[in-house]
This record gives C-alpha cells, structure tokens and sequence, in this order.
C-alpha cells in the first residue's frame, strides 16, 4: 500500500461542476501539499497545509490530522482547470522529502 | 525575477552515455529538489541540497546518481552510464527557505536513453 493514495485516479466533469479530489495518507506528516501538473509537464504549486482549510480563488483545500485525510475542491470548474492534481507530504521530523500521490487526472469539457 | 530554469528540455542519450541536468534557482532560493517522474508513475524525491552541501540525498540510486549544488552556478544532476530505465523526466524544485510553503518547479527535463 502506497502511503500517499488519491482518489479517483481520473475525474472528468461538465465545466461549472464543482470538484473533489481526495488525498489519504498513512504515516504522519508535518505538511501536506497539493500540485498541478499541466498537460505540457508544467507543476505548480497550489498550497501547503498542516492544519484546517485554505482558499485561493476557486480552489479550497482542507486537511483532517486525526483522520489523515485532505480534500481539494474546485468550485465553478473551467476547462483550463484540466490538468493532473497531486497530493504530496512531508514525514513529520524535520525531513524535507515529499512522498508523492500518483495524482488525479482531472478532465473538465465544455 | 525569473522562475527555476531546467536546461536541457529534452536530452536524448544512448545507452553508457553520461547525461548531465541542470537546474538554476529562482534567485535568492538557496534551496533545490530534485524528483524523477517515471511513465505512468508518480513523482519520486531524489536530493535535497542546500548550497554546496547535500542534505538528503535518501532517494538517489546508490550507484551512477551523484547532485551537486555548487557555491557558483547550477545545480547538477549526473547519470552515469545511462540505462534505458533512466527514461524518464526529471524535475527541479527551489525555495528560498526549508519548509517553505512553496515550492517552486522547473519545467523539467525529459530525458530518452536509446
């Protein structure tokens, strides 16, 4: 079992729809983060939680500690929101290595 | 300011060959990531490095992988006697502090061994 697991592996949804990728994780963690990778191989970092609930224009992201679960949603989804989203965490202890979800193909048609 | 800047983009070698990536900072980031990404398989953790120093470097194959971060210049990442499994792209990270919030990606280099 991979200790970062996304869920679902692909998404495709109606532009306008709103979106939920979920993020599990089995260790603990003293950051979570989430990416974009664009179609062209581009990454982007979106945010960087430890605790609670972050917002950046359409894009929410949440975090539960006690149940090692995060959620990234996406409100009013566009089509240039089509890309691969990953959840990645950095171990608690001080280490800066990322341990990386498979991510999230996420499709969004007109 | 410019972002992380990965050079080459594309970078095609036969097999024994040595290739040589490199990765140049944001300005004012002193320190850099490196990840590999195999087809059809999530991103990996290689090295951490500030300047000069290698402070992990727990996902590094333990033979012809070596990163470098020098006092001058880009940071580097070196294969040695390429094998088709080293296929695969290879992306740079930089922040200006450890933990930073943000990372910040390279647009990766794509490398094909033949």
């Amino acid at each position: 079992k991979n200790e970062v697991e996304q869920s679902p592996q692909n998404l495709t949804a109606q532009e306008g729809e709103f979106i939920t990728i979920n993020c599990s994780y089995s260790v603990g963690i003293s950051a979570l983060h989430w990416l974009q990778q664009h179609p062209g191989g581009g990454i982007v970092s979106l945010f960087m939680l430890s605790s609670g609930k972050k917002k950046h224009g359409r894009l929410i992201a949440t975090i539960n500690i006690q149940e090692k679960h995060s959620s990234l949603h996406i409100t009013a989804s566009h089509p240039r929101d089509s890309a691969v989203y990953i959840c990645a965490v950095r171990s608690q202890g001080g280490s800066e290595k990322l341990v990386f979800g498979k991510g999230t193909k996420l499709t969004v048609n007109p | 300011n410019a972002g992380v800047m990965q050079n080459p983009r594309h970078l095609v070698r036969r097999r024994g060959q040595e290739a040589r990536l490199r990765c140049s900072p944001m300005k004012g980031h002193s320190h850099v990531y490196w990840y590999r990404q195999l087809p059809e398989e999530g991103l990996k953790f290689m090295v951490y490095l500030q300047k000069e120093n290698i402070i992990d470097e727990s996902g590094m194959p333990k033979e012809r992988f070596s990163a470098e971060f020098p006092k001058e210049g880009p940071s580097i990442l070196r294969i040695q006697q390429v094998v088709r499994g080293d296929s695969a792209a290879y992306f740079c990270a930089s922040s200006p502090f450890k933990g930073n919030e943000k990372l910040f990606f390279g647009s990766g280099t794509q490398l094909s061994v033949l």
